[in-house]
């Protein structure tokens, strides 16, 4: 099955910086890269997604990037403010239909 | 927009009683999956469901057992309830109907079960 490592674990960065988040994945199949947005104890909200025919995508002040020969993606965040400070997860799944394979997360905090 | 709907939000059982989780999906969304998430954990798929029939199967203890209905909401049912199924349960929804633009999956406000 799919398997997702997700780097770092925590990370702070100074309010106005930019903050980057790196996930692997294991199994070539997986075709949909969502990531997620996680406050305590909240329910997990969508903030980007990227499909595997699609190599980066930005958003505001959100992009994601793909590399599916080196099968990993990452997030990156520009710009940071507090609002941001929460848990990001990435995930892997061969279409969006499919069960969502979760990486271990990464909480971020901004720094004010 | 209409988001989907979970009960209860919140759960306090014994160990070995039974529970049972609510969830609503968003209109015209055909596909229900559940989560566990522990603390400080990621989400575990636990099961799915496409059109009232279970799609995919995860880790889902066989104490646990789950169905769609005609109006496409899920139930999760839980028995033999032990201390370390305390967790947040999540449920989300996504079409399958729309192609694979719609295919995103939106998470419930989850439910948080406590054993005690």
């Amino acid at each position: 099955g799919e398997n997702v490592e997700q780097h770092p674990s925590t990370l702070s960065v100074q309010e106005g910086d930019s903050a980057v988040i790196k996930c692997t994945y294991s199994d070539s199949a997986s075709n949909y890269f969502p990531w997620y947005k996680q406050e305590l104890g909240k329910r997990p909200q969508l903030i980007i997604d990227i499909r595997s025919n699609v190599g980066e995508k930005k958003d505001q002040r959100i992009a994601v990037t793909l590399n599916k020969t080196a099968k990993h993606f990452s997030l990156h965040i520009t710009e940071t403010q507090p609002e941001d400070s929460a848990v990001y997860f990435c995930a892997a799944t061969p279409f969006g239909n499919e069960k969502l394979t979760f990486g271990t997360g990464t909480r971020l905090t901004i720094i004010p | 927009a209409a988001g989907v709907i979970q009960s209860p939000r919140h759960l306090i059982k014994e160990k070995r009683e039974t529970a049972t989780l609510k969830c609503y999906p968003i209109p015209r969304h055909d596909t229900v999956y559940w989560y566990q998430q522990g603390p400080g954990q990621d989400p575990q798929f636990l099961i799915s469901f496409y059109e009232k029939m279970q799609s995919d199967k995860g880790s889902i203890p066989d104490r646990f057992s789950a169905q769609q209905f005609s109006d496409y909401h899920s139930e999760l049912n839980m028995s033999s309830l032990e201390l370390g199924d305390s967790a947040l349960y999540f449920c989300a929804s996504s079409s399958m109907s729309g192609g694979a633009l719609s295919d995103t999956q939106y998470f419930g406000p989850g439910t948080r079960l406590t054993v005690l």
